[in-house]
């Protein structure tokens, strides 16, 4: 089944201890991003990757950091979480940057920061 | 500033009849815009897209209108069933800037039966 993985699903941790948020897909796809949602702003882009080894900064990428080792693999890092970055994130994949075809998400992280 | 907007964040509507959720744009370089599904719990799922060469798709109970000169697009859905009450997002994308997506803040479609 074509899907998309995050992990955790739901994760409650404290100011400025270093998470990481996994994102998996076993579509082949080239292109990966990530979004979070807050009430009354809809969904927001963090970071994209174009490719393996190839990531760039979305429209509110402050306080987050990205890695694309491999294809499949999209972890969104944390690394001195704060307060406002509690939020609800989803991880998205497509087949390329220049593909016209709609993103898959993942189901989803609610991290909480206390 | 809000490229995409939905103005109205919440809408009820009796079983059978026709929902109309609408979206505005206000960057005249978007050229690809799509419609996503959100249950509780679950990522937003692709419902449908349109085209800018286009002013109309339908899928099944769902057509989406576009209307280029007003900057304003809407998804129609008829009938309307229980099962459609989700949040649905409005997104907008340039093509030739990677179909980087813009989205709305979301309509919560509610169904009654």
């Amino acid at each position: 089944e074509a899907q998309v993985t995050q992990n955790p699903r739901y994760l409650i941790t404290v100011t400025g201890k270093k998470l990481t948020v996994t994102c998996s897909q076993n579509m082949n796809h080239e292109y990966m991003s990530w979004y979070r949602q807050d009430p009354g702003l809809g969904l927001r882009q963090i970071y994209y990757s174009m490719n393996v080894e190839v990531t760039d900064k979305g429209d509110v990428p402050e306080g987050y950091k990205v890695s694309r080792k491999e294809k499949r693999n999209f972890p969104l890092i944390l690394e001195s979480p704060s307060p406002n970055q509690t939020s609800l994130y989803f991880c998205a994949s497509r087949g390329g940057w220049a593909s016209n075809q709609p993103q898959h998400f993942g189901d989803g992280t609610r991290l909480s920061i206390l | 500033d809000q490229q995409v907007k939905q103005n109205s964040p919440s809408l009820s509507v009796q079983e059978g009849r026709i929902s109309i959720l609408n979206c505005d744009y206000t960057n005249s370089m978007f050229d690809y815009f799509l419609w996503y599904k959100k249950y509780p719990a679950e990522g937003p799922t692709f419902l449908i897209s349109i085209s800018s060469i286009k002013d109309k798709n339908e899928d099944g109970r769902f057509t989406v209108f576009l209307n280029k000169s007003a900057k304003h697009l809407s998804l129609h859905i008829v009938p309307s069933q229980p099962g459609d009450s989700a949040v649905y997002f409005c997104a907008a994308s340039v093509s030739n800037s990677g179909y980087a997506l813009n989205f709305g803040k979301g309509t919560s479609l509610l169904v009654t039966p």
